[in-house]
């Protein structure tokens, strides 16, 4: 089993559309998450650190449920500029990251 | 943000010869740094993590006399190719570790071996 899974997608949607991306993880002492974006040809960027009480940048809103050990993106009112791969990456031991393959996001 | 400088963005050489990489962190010092390929429409691939002062730490399966890392300072780690080949063609990423845990990533070389 992966250490952590993302529906790779694509997901096709129309502008202003609200979009969720989910992404699990299997180990329970992970102790950082986070959401990046990465276009194609270009490197990941940080998009948003994930919090217990969830957080929230502008459109975009994580959630982290421990229990269930998920992640998620949302994203409200989608720009064309939202498209790209969405990469969920989960910490452990203060220095061991791991990458969800990517969830890529088509913006019409 | 914190910011990460790699380069060369682009390199193309003739296959047998070696390429040297540079990834560095400019306003935060960086005692880990990880060294990442990846193939096109693939996720990243953890190749090593490069800690300051230390020899790095490789993934199962690279080759440490192939993929020369070193970590000098705090602010740069480097990668060299060593006789590379057409194989060896990728997008080559390093990333380093903020001080809040969150890793921040270079821009990428794109290593093309003929």
């Amino acid at each position: 089993r992966k250490e952590v899974e993302q529906d790779p997608g694509p997901f096709n949607v129309p502008e202003g559309a609200t979009v969720a991306f989910n992404c699990t993880y299997s180990n329970s002492a992970s102790q950082s998450f986070f959401w990046y974006r990465q276009d194609c040809r270009k490197e990941p960027k940080l998009l948003m650190s994930v919090y217990s009480s969830g957080n929230e940048d502008g459109r975009f809103t994580a959630q982290l449920n421990r229990a269930s050990q998920y992640i998620s993106l949302l994203i409200r009112d989608s720009k064309l500029s939202d498209s790209a791969t969405y990469l969920c990456v989960v910490m452990y031991n203060f220095n061991k990251f791991y990458f969800g393959s990517g969830t890529k996001l088509n913006v019409k | 943000g914190a910011v990460v400088s790699q380069h060369p963005s682009w390199v193309i050489c003739k296959s047998g010869t070696s390429v040297k990489i540079e990834c560095r962190s400019l306003d935060f010092q960086a005692t880990t740094m990880f060294w990442y390929r990846q193939f096109p429409k693939q996720s990243l691939m953890l190749m090593a993590t490069s800690n300051e002062g230390s020899k790095a730490t490789y993934e199962q399966g690279v080759e440490k006399d192939k993929f020369l890392i070193n970590h000098a300072s705090l602010t740069l780690s480097t990668l060299t190719v060593t006789s590379a080949h057409p194989e060896d063609s990728s997008f080559y990423i390093c990333s380093a570790l903020g001080e809040a845990g969150e890793l921040f990533f270079g821009e990428g070389s794109r290593l093309t071996v003929l």
